[in-house]
């Protein structure tokens, strides 16, 4: 079974751009979480994409966005970059509905880095 | 509210010793608890799982015990290896809320 995967391993963008990232989950999962872990920090929740639709986000500004396509697949864009959001960017997947015992599932990330 | 709560690192220590780190919850209902591994450049693992008070979660000779009189789900092993050398999440799941709860992340590094 192929496991969560994430392109690309690593972005390297200019302050003011933009960054898109995609996020393939483990086949039968529709639930899909992002989160970024900044240097020396823990994981802070950005989205949750559920059956195609954004179910909650956390406390990040709107310029942090994503959808999830039809194939559970999903895309986290950043718009405006700037240096903070130089992080390791996780997706994790589930199945909708999961129950008490389930876990998340992560792929390796994406490294990106704005300079 | 849930929440999380590890303790700090970095722990270092050298091969064979024995390995706690802690982790306290909160909890509003029963929530399942995990323990995650980070190795360097990767993302993360399941290490183990307790669903339930009383449960112990193991894997690789790690262990966990879900103590539900003092809210604790701590980290242990007999004997640590180099290749054991990563940072650690405890991590509960709040399926009524869709939601995980993620510790700050303990790092480990063994010494030979």
């Amino acid at each position: 079974e192929a496991g969560v995967t994430q392109s690309p391993t690593h972005l390297i963008k200019t302050r003011g751009q933009q960054a898109t990232l995609r996020c393939s989950p483990i086949s039968g999962h529709t639930s899909v979480y992002w989160y970024q872990q900044a240097l020396g920090l823990g994981l802070q929740f950005l989205l949750w994409y559920d059956e195609g639709e954004e179910r909650n986000r956390g406390n990040f500004p709107p310029r942090f966005s994503g959808r999830q396509f039809p194939n559970y697949s999903s895309e986290l864009n950043v718009n405006a970059l700037e240096l903070e959001d130089s992080a390791l960017y996780l997706c994790a997947s589930i199945m909708t509905g999961w129950s008490y015992n389930s876990p998340l599932h992560f792929g390796n990330g994406t490294r990106l880095t704005v300079t | 509210g849930n929440s999380v709560t590890q303790m700090e690192g970095p722990v270092t220590l050298s091969e064979e010793a024995f390995l706690t780190i802690n982790c306290t919850y909160t909890a509003t209902g029963y929530p399942s608890l995990f323990w995650y591994v980070q190795y360097p450049g990767e993302g993360l693992q399941l290490l183990l799982k307790a669903t339930k008070a009383d449960d112990k979660g193991s894997n690789k000779g790690f262990e966990a015990t879900y103590r539900k009189e003092t809210t604790s789900f701590h980290l242990e092993k007999g004997s640590v290896q180099v290749s054991d050398s990563a940072v650690y999440f405890c991590a509960l799941s709040d399926p009524a809320g869709n939601q995980f709860y993620f510790g700050t992340g303990t790092s480990l590094t063994v010494i030979p």
